[in-house]
Order: C-alpha cells, then sequence, then structure tokens
C-alpha cells in the first residue's frame, strides 16, 4: 500500500509552460508539505498545508502555487517554468501540526526537467 | 551561511566498517534532530529521531547530540553494502518546519 503517492514520476517540459504536480496520502494525516531538492541533495520546505489552511509559506516565485482540495491531497502548480526550476519535488505528509513532527514520511518524488 | 551545515562526502568505507555522520546547526532553539536515510531516486526516509541532547541507539545505528557545541552524530557500527545511501539530518524547535542538512552520501563497498 502506497503512503505517500505522488504524479507524475518524471516530467520534462519547455521553459515558459505550465505544469502540476499530484499528491495524494492515505495515512490518514493533517498536514502535508512539498520539498524542493536540487541537484546537490539539498533538501528545502517551500508549503505546508494543515487540514487544507496554508501554515508555511517559505520564500518561493509566485510561480509556484499549491492547493489543497481536502486534508489528503495537496497539488502543486508551476507557471511559466525556467530552466532553474529543474530539480526534485517531494511531497511528505505528517499526523499532526503543533506537535514535533519529525515523522514526515515522503512520497518518491516527482523529476522535473526544464530545457 | 546554511543554518544546517553537512559534508556532502562521499564517504566511500568497507563492508564492517563503523560509520561516523555529522552535522553542525546555528540555531540554538533547535530542539528535536533526526537522520533520515534516502536511496537514490527514492524519498527520505525516517532513521532516528533525538530529543535535545543525548544518545539514542537503534541496532546498528546511534545518534548523538551535543547541544553546547551544536554538532549532532549518527554512527553505523558493522555497516553494510544495503547501508550506501544518502544520510540526511534535520532538525526544528518543535514546530512544523524542518531543516535539513545538504545529506552526505555514504558508499559501503562488500
Amino acid at each position: 500500500d502506497t503512503a505517500v503517492s505522488q504524479t507524475p514520476k518524471y516530467l520534462v517540459t519547455q521553459m515558459g509552460n505550465d505544469k502540476s504536480i499530484k499528491c495524494e496520502q492515505n495515512l490518514g494525516h493533517d498536514t502535508m508539505y512539498w520539498y524542493k531538492q536540487d541537484s546537490k541533495k539539498f533538501l528545502k520546505i517551500m508549503f505546508s498545508y494543515n487540514n487544507k489552511e496554508l501554515i508555511i509559506n517559505e520564500t518561493v516565485p509566485n510561480r509556484f502555487s499549491p492547493k489543497s482540495p481536502d486534508k489528503a491531497h495537496l497539488n502543486l502548480h508551476i507557471n511559466s517554468l525556467e530552466l532553474g526550476d529543474s530539480a526534485v519535488y517531494f511531497c511528505a505528509s505528517s499526523q499532526d501540526f503543533g506537535t514535533p513532527t519529525y515523522e514526515q514520511y515522503f512520497g518518491p518524488g516527482t523529476r522535473l526537467t526544464v530545457t | 551561511q546554511k543554518e544546517v551545515e553537512q559534508d556532502p562526502g562521499p564517504l566511500s568505507v568497507p563492508e564492517g566498517a563503523i560509520v561516523s555522520l555529522n552535522c553542525t546547526y546555528s540555531n540554538s532553539a533547535f530542539q528535536y534532530f533526526m537522520w533520515y536515510r534516502q536511496y537514490s531516486r527514492k524519498g527520505p526516509e525516517l532513521l532516528m529521531y533525538t530529543y535535545s541532547s543525548g544518545n539514542k541507539e537503534d541496532g546498528r545505528f546511534t545518534a548523538q547530540v551535543d547541544k553546547s557545541s551544536k554538532y549532532i552524530s549518527l554512527f553505523i557500527r558493522d555497516s553494510q553494502p544495503s547501508d550506501s545511501a544518502t544520510y540526511l539530518c534535520a532538525m526544528n524547535t518543535g514546530f512544523q518546519k524542518l531543516v535539513f542538512g545538504t545529506g552526505t552520501r555514504l558508499l559501503v563497498s562488500p
């Protein structure tokens, strides 16, 4: 049983295009996240949602817009893609908000390549 | 300067060796310290966590935190080729935002 799933796994697109990445978790968690991992493996949080409410919004270009239709889903839409957006994007979830969230469960990642 | 510093490696060791992986950090408010393991082309998975200073042991893995030095370590005893992965330290103040190190790539050769 997949805990945190992401689609697509690979995404190759041209500069200027708009694309979306979808994430779903079946763990019953209340909080979901988007992370970006660059080519040097640095993993940085972008957004976090708790029960469909945005709670963390790091310094991310406005071209990135997360959407949470329900607490089991968190999607990421990226407008006007740039070369620097090439990275692996990870979705993650954790059980609760306001308690130490050491247990974040990560999805398999979406490898985005912008040409 | 990043909040959490970690040597990217790669660290190459023979099977059976003791491995020491380390991170330093600058934010004295960090209270929770974690180690995640990431295999190639996979998402990170939690390996161990500790709260505040001290040691924690789980099988072949030992995590140490020295808050006075702002230094955390992960020791792997009797390393196995299956331990070959990138190890990411992570920490937070107790709220949701995890701050990760850049990860150390470990290669254990048979």
